[in-house]
């Protein structure tokens, strides 16, 4: 599974667009990538996954540039009730693999008004 | 559809107790995880059941954590004797199939050793 580097914390203001960058350098051919959410309390949620170019949901948007060794969670207009912990993992999700997940640090996202 | 069950929320013991955690996965799924989160940092796997089997347990200190699913609904989570380096949130994930890209998670049982 590969290694995910993303910053450690991000300040933004409400209203803001906010574009969470993680570098997964060593990144395998079968890989994917997912984006999790967790608020203070509760468990992580499934946010978004991609594998290559862009793919958007009502939550967010995720960009994957050509060579995949690099991904960018965009969240638009947030809201003080999207400060959370945004984790970026990497790995097989394909059909026989166990679907383990390695969370890192996680990005801690900080909305102010 | 329910979500994943958790109980209970909160527990406080002292060092060398015994502590168990129960979990009741989403209605279905054959696939259930438990994390382990220490402050400050992201889950980290202990344990991974495909129905009532286990497939991943590599991370599970196995002289003092147990876990098991017998039936291969529930699950029960058990620290016997607890460590203050035991105190994290224990959190139950579960997923419909094996490698699923979707795991949901419960809301965790906060667990505090003195």
């Amino acid at each position: 599974l590969a290694k995910t580097t993303q910053p450690i914390s991000m300040d933004s203001y409400e209203g803001q667009e906010v574009n969470i960058t993680c570098s997964h350098n060593n990144i395998a051919t079968n890989d994917y990538i997912t984006w999790y959410q967790q608020f203070p309390s509760q468990g992580p949620r499934f946010i978004i996954q991609g594998y290559k170019t862009k793919v958007t949901n009502e939550v967010a948007s995720l960009f994957i540039p050509a060579d995949r060794k690099s991904s960018t969670l965009s969240l638009p207009r947030v809201s003080l009730s999207d400060t959370a912990v945004y984790y970026c993992l990497v790995g097989d999700m394909g059909s026989g693999n166990t679907g383990k997940l390695i969370f890192g640090q996680g990005t801690t996202l900080q909305v102010k008004p | 559809e329910a979500g994943v069950a958790q109980s209970p929320r909160y527990k406080i013991i002292e060092k060398r107790q015994s502590v168990a955690f129960w979990c009741n996965p989403i209605s279905g799924h054959a696939t259930l995880y438990w994390y382990q989160q220490i402050l400050g940092q992201g889950p980290k796997l202990l344990i991974q059941f495909q129905n009532n089997g286990v497939v991943d347990d590599s991370q599970l200190p196995k002289d003092r954590f147990s876990a098991e699913r017998l039936k291969g609904v529930d699950s029960t989570l058990k620290i016997q004797p607890a460590k203050l380096e035991d105190s994290a949130v224990y959190l139950c994930a579960s997923s419909s199939r094996l490698g699923s890209d979707t795991q949901y998670f419960g809301p965790g049982t906060r667990l505090t050793v003195l």
